[in-house]
């Protein structure tokens, strides 16, 4: 149980164009996600914290107009990356936050940004 | 401020040589601290939680306990597949609901 998923694994695009990235709960419902980035041999980076119907909350230095996060259900949220960068190259990695287990985070496999 | 570290950065053992990864910790109120396991290019792994001082978890070769002011992940007899960056994470109250602190993380290296 606790199965977090995410699509696409790995994604090249070019400057200037946009990604969306999913991640889906699959075996329980989550009111809250969370995105993440991490850089090489580096911890991991709280980005935003989605919540389903209603607007993300963003962490300090993240622009929320090129990071946009939309949690429409209960077991989805998505991550678009907008007007993509080489600077935005990295891994994104989402969480989410089982009911059924008030505080426990389980996470996505992750997904692999290249923006050429 | 609440902060979370871990110690060694990195560790390098033998097959079947025993260790601990240790996870300091220093926040208002614990809520919970976690501990995951990262291989490369993959999210993390959830492996444990715990939440009062004294409380232990164990999953084959790991053993998590907790005190007021750190955490020890305990690996029995490692194998080379133990490999991995091992995570914490606490969860303090107050502030935003169920955000995360990471410590750095401990990569462990098990050669056979």
């Amino acid at each position: 149980g606790a199965v977090v998923s995410q699509h696409p694994s790995r994604v090249i695009c070019k400057s200037g164009t946009s990604v969306k990235i999913e991640c889906r709960s699959l075996d329980f419902q989550a009111t809250t996600m969370f995105w993440y980035r991490q850089f090489p041999k580096k911890s991991l980076m709280l980005m935003a914290t989605s919540n389903e119907g209603s607007k993300a909350t963003y962490e300090q230095g993240v622009e929320k107009d090129k990071f946009l996060i939309n949690h429409a259900s209960l077991t989805l949220s998505t991550l678009t990356v907008t007007s993509a960068h080489p600077e935005d190259s990295s891994f994104y990695i989402c969480s989410a936050r089982d009911l059924a287990r008030v505080h426990e985070q389980y996470f996505g496999p992750g997904t692999r940004l290249t923006v050429t | 401020e609440d902060q979370v570290t871990q110690s060694p950065e990195a560790l390098r053992l033998q097959e079947g040589e025993s260790s601990s990864l240790n996870c300091s910790y220093t926040v208002s109120g614990l809520r919970g601290l976690f501990w995951y396991r990262q291989d490369p290019g993959k999210g993390p792994e959830f492996l444990f939680t715990l939440y009062s001082a004294g409380e232990e978890k164990e999953k084959e070769r790991l053993k998590a306990t907790l005190t007021k002011k750190e955490s020890f992940l305990h690996i029995t007899a490692p194998k080379p597949e133990d490999s991995a960056t091992y995570l914490c994470a606490v969860l303090p109250y107050g502030g935003a609901t169920n955000k995360l602190i990471f410590g750095t993380g401990t990569l462990l290296a098990v050669q056979p």
